[in-house]
């Protein structure tokens, strides 16, 4: 299978928290990040979290990483409608090594 | 602070053209520099990747090509389009002293 998985779709509300999740197969990784991907541009780095914490918080954004199950999500407070993009996971332990998911697209309805 | 360009930000080219992309990155020197491609809704799909000037590696053997004629300048190339070859391309850099990579805006290659 792929070594980073997602699922492809997630549509929520305005106002409501969204939680996109992904699941990875290579537990030697040493950091996972989440990228954000608007239309036709190029993916910009959101957050990232080092394979020895469980969570990290930074304003609307929160990641928590599961290393047992190999499952990392990235919940978004308060979701907006500019938060509508394509979410990628990925993960990677040097700098020539960096693996990502498919992407999540995130709609958000007003 | 550092940034990353890409050039043309669209190409349309028929089956059996040559193709040349250009990428340039300012702000940072000894800069990492890759190559990604993103077909329709899938993820990222790295080509090439490069740790300094003339040093390329290739992730994926196909018809395409890579160089870096100068630190901060990293070109992607083909002598014959394949209609295969229409995507997003991405390049990305990273500093070397951390793990996380930098995209620059892409370009859409639609090959007819």
């Amino acid at each position: 299978g792929e070594d980073v998985e997602q699922s492809l779709f997630l549509s929520v509300r305005e106002g409501d928290s969204s939680v996109i999740n992904c699941t990875y197969t290579d537990s030697s990784s040493t950091y996972l990040y989440w990228y954000k991907q608007e239309p036709g541009a190029g993916l910009q780095l959101l957050t990232y979290i080092f394979s020895n914490m469980d969570m990290k918080q930074d304003q609307r954004l929160t990641v928590l990483l599961n290393k047992k199950d190999k499952h990392l999500s990235l919940r978004i407070a308060d979701t907006q409608t500019g938060d509508s993009a394509i979410y990628f996971c990925a993960r990677g332990f040097n700098n020539n090594d960096m693996r990502f998911g498919a992407g999540t697209r995130l709609t958000v309805k007003p | 602070s550092q940034t990353i360009h890409q050039w043309p930000a669209t190409l349309v080219q028929p089956v059996g053209s040559p193709l040349s992309l250009e990428c340039t990155v300012e702000g940072t020197s000894n800069p990492n520099l890759y190559w990604y491609r993103q077909a329709a809704g899938r993820g990222l799909q790295l080509l090439f990747y490069s740790v300094g000037i003339g040093q390329i590696s290739s992730e994926v053997p196909q018809n395409l090509s890579a160089s870096r004629p100068q630190d901060r300048q990293f070109i992607l190339s083909s002598k014959k389009l394949l209609l295969s070859d229409s995507g997003f391309y991405l390049c990305a850099w990273n500093s070397g002293r951390g793990y996380e990579q930098y995209f620059g805006p892409g370009t859409r290659l639609t090959v007819t």
